[in-house]
């Protein structure tokens, strides 16, 4: 199975900072057609996840443009510009590579 | 509009069967797979399994002895069984729309094995 990998984040993050969570996977996510197969998504609390990013770099539909996807081949990071109170929440990156499918343990953010 | 709704008993005795369902609106099980996934409560997310949009399932290897998952396309329903539950098996369980992505997602049913 693949292993994904989180880094923490140094909370509480004052409100208008940016904050840049790290990602890695235990084999390389690319995928013959080219793609990068990782998923970052955002759980607020006593909520669904929320896709945030999909293709490592290409936003769902919906999503701030301060949420930006960034990383190739086993190394992601999800960077988020100008925190705001609603991004509070857990962000779990995913790969979708090959199955079993696998989730990071997940990051929490705080704002301050 | 693309919906997903979990369905089920809120709470199992351990060792007994959990069956859950997800009904879903908006598209046909035909057209896109739909997954499984659980979290315990202050856990991390679980890829359980999936319902392909061609009636094909694969398994978590973790759970591939006690899970299995099955549909009604008719009803628009995707359906988990999981026997011989344990404590650890409480969790929230959701069902997810595959479309390449997992931007649709149901709200999760509570599922606590207790006696």
């Amino acid at each position: 199975d693949i292993v994904m990998t989180q880094g923490a984040l140094p909370n509480p993050v004052p409100s208008g900072e940016s904050a840049s969570i790290t990602c890695r996977s235990s084999k390389s996510l690319v995928y013959k057609d080219g793609k990068t197969y990782l998923n970052w998504f955002l759980q607020r609390p006593g909520q669904s996840p929320q896709l945030l990013t999909y293709w490592t770099s290409t936003r769902a539909s919906g999503v701030s443009e301060r949420f930006s996807g960034s990383g190739s081949g086993t190394y992601f990071t999800l960077k988020i510009s100008r925190v705001r109170a609603e991004d509070a929440g857990v962000y779990y990156c995913q790969q979708v590579r090959e199955y079993p499918l696998t989730f990071g343990s997940g990051t929490k953010l705080e704002i301050k | 509009q693309v919906q997903l709704k979990e369905s089920g008993p809120g709470l199992v005795q351990p060792s007994q069967t959990l069956s859950l369902t997800c009904t879903v609106s908006g598209f046909s099980l035909m057209d896109y797979s739909v997954h499984w996934v659980r979290q315990p409560p202050g856990k991390g997310l679980e890829w359980m399994g999936r319902m392909k949009y061609d009636g094909d399932t694969y398994y978590n290897s973790a759970l591939k002895s006690r899970l299995s998952i099955s549909r009604d396309t008719s009803k628009s329903q995707v359906f988990l069984k999981m026997n011989s539950l344990q404590t650890e098996d409480t969790a929230i369980y959701y069902c997810t729309r595959d479309d390449g992505t997992y931007y649709y997602w149901g709200q999760g049913v509570m599922v606590t094995v207790s006696s």
